[in-house]
């Protein structure tokens, strides 16, 4: 399973776009980039994933470069209610059932 | 709406008691999880099961068992609460045959563990 490094905060005024980069230097060949966001007293909720280059859905966009040994977590103008922790995690296919959480990233959206 | 339900959101219990944490999911799938969530350390996995009947030890497995009786519940047993293991603990569930980890994981709403 890829070991993952993210910032343990970030501070953002609502409106801006916020950028959470993820380290996951011996990401497997298989491994999906997958994040998960997680709101104070409730389980982490998925978000987005992709394998490379961009993926984007209705919540975030997901920039994963050809090395793959990093990945960008974009929310676009971000509001109070963006105020959670985000995991990033390395994720295998068939034959490997466990997910991996580190620390997480706090993002605090500042009036 | 896919559901992952915890049978309670606060529990206290006394040190050495036995507990039980219920969880259901009401989404036919194959694999379910118990994590414990601590300040500092992130989700830490304790058991999952790939199938009924069946069980693995995740990273920190002492001091707990499970049980998965039919496809939709899994418990999971302290049969002897300590007070180190006054935490969040986090049941999920996610699709698919065999162990393949790719799908979306749904997570239940937690139970926050007192014990005194």
């Amino acid at each position: 399973l890829a070991k993952t490094t993210q910032p343990i905060s970030m501070d953002s005024y609502e409106g801006q776009e916020v950028n959470i980069t993820c380290s996951h230097n011996n990401i497997a060949t298989n491994d999906y980039i997958t994040w998960y966001q997680q709101f104070p007293s409730q389980g982490p909720r998925f978000i987005i994933q992709g394998y490379k280059t961009k993926v984007t859905n209705e919540v975030a966009s997901l920039f994963i470069p050809a090395d793959r040994k990093s990945s960008t977590l974009s929310l676009p103008r971000v509001s109070l209610s963006d105020t959670a922790v985000y995991y990033c995690l390395g994720v295998g296919g068939a034959g490997s059932y466990q997910l991996t959480f580190g620390k997480g990233t706090k993002l605090s959206v500042i009036p | 709406d896919v559901k992952v339900t915890q049978s309670s959101r606060y529990l206290v219990k006394r040190t050495g008691e036995k507990v039980f944490l219920e969880c259901v999911q009401d989404m036919d799938h194959e694999n379910m999880f118990w994590y414990r969530q601590d300040p500092g350390l992130g989700l830490r996995l304790i058991y999952f099961s790939y199938d009924v009947k069946m069980k693995e030890k995740g990273d920190i497995p002492e001091g707990y068992s499970v049980s998965r009786e039919k496809k939709e519940r899994f418990s999971l047993i302290l049969e002897s609460a300590s007070t180190n293991q006054t935490s969040m603990y986090l049941c999920a569930s996610i699709d698919g045959q065999g162990r393949s980890s790719y799908n979306e994981q749904f997570f239940g709403p937690g139970t926050r563990l007192t014990v005194l």
